[in-house]
């Protein structure tokens, strides 16, 4: 079936440092790959997503690359900020069994210092 | 007011307790959604309604029982709980659920429960 794994955390940085969160997913035909995000004491919201292959999603300077050929989509941001300290899922959904069910990775704790 | 609200943001609860979580979205969305989220795990489908009737139902125990009386609203009735019930759960809700769906969920912010 369907599945998303992502890299383990926690993921410690500082302050403007480059971040990368990768994401791995086993899917046939072409599912719809998302990037959400869970700040403290919040529910899930939609970061950024990709709907076709070599697709680019973005959003408040995080941007994810739909790889067919690497079965990928890792999140990546230039310039990390203290407000970005969340959890972050990558998820699926769609492919050829097309039903409505998105499938999460366990999720990536991000911690950032200033 | 806009959005998917939970009610109630938390709550504590014996074994031998009855509760019940409420959802409500104010989006016109027709699928609505249960998951549990535990420390350490991936986030867990619970349930999944569309159009007010129950197409999921991934192995819950029977002492979580959902109940959709509407498409705005979407509860989860808890009974004889155990201490690893204990988590956050959430409630989201999609356009549609199946063909127009785009996999893009909204999310409450959750119940965060305890079992003693």
């Amino acid at each position: 079936g369907n599945s998303v794994t992502q890299m383990e955390g926690p993921v410690t940085l500082s302050e403007e440092a480059f971040l990368t969160i990768n994401c791995t997913y086993t899917a046939t035909g072409y599912p719809s790959l998302f990037w959400y995000v869970q700040y403290p004491g919040e529910g899930l919201q939609l970061l950024l997503k990709a709907t076709k292959a070599d697709d680019k999603g973005s959003n408040k300077g995080f941007e994810a690359t739909y790889r067919k050929e690497t079965t990928s989509f890792h999140l990546e941001k230039g310039s990390v900020q203290v407000s970005d300290s969340a959890v972050y899922f990558c998820a699926l959904a769609g492919g050829s069994s097309n039903t409505g069910k998105l499938i999460f990775g366990q999720g990536t704790t991000l911690q950032v210092k200033p | 007011e806009t959005g998917v609200t939970q009610t109630p943001r938390h709550l504590v609860m014996g074994m031998t307790n009855k509760k019940s979580l409420k959802c409500e979205q104010h989006l016109g969305h027709n699928a609505m959604y249960w998951y549990k989220q535990s420390a350490k795990k991936p986030l867990e489908l619970m349930f999944v309604y569309s159009l007010e009737e129950r197409v999921e139902n991934n192995s819950v125990p029977s002492r979580f029982s959902p109940e959709c009386p509407n498409s705005s609203h979407l509860f989860l009735h808890l009974h004889t709980l155990q201490p690893e019930d204990s988590a956050l759960y959430l409630c989201a809700s999609s356009q549609e659920y199946i063909g127009r769906n785009t996999g893009e969920l909204f999310f409450g912010e959750g119940s965060r429960l305890t079992v003693l």
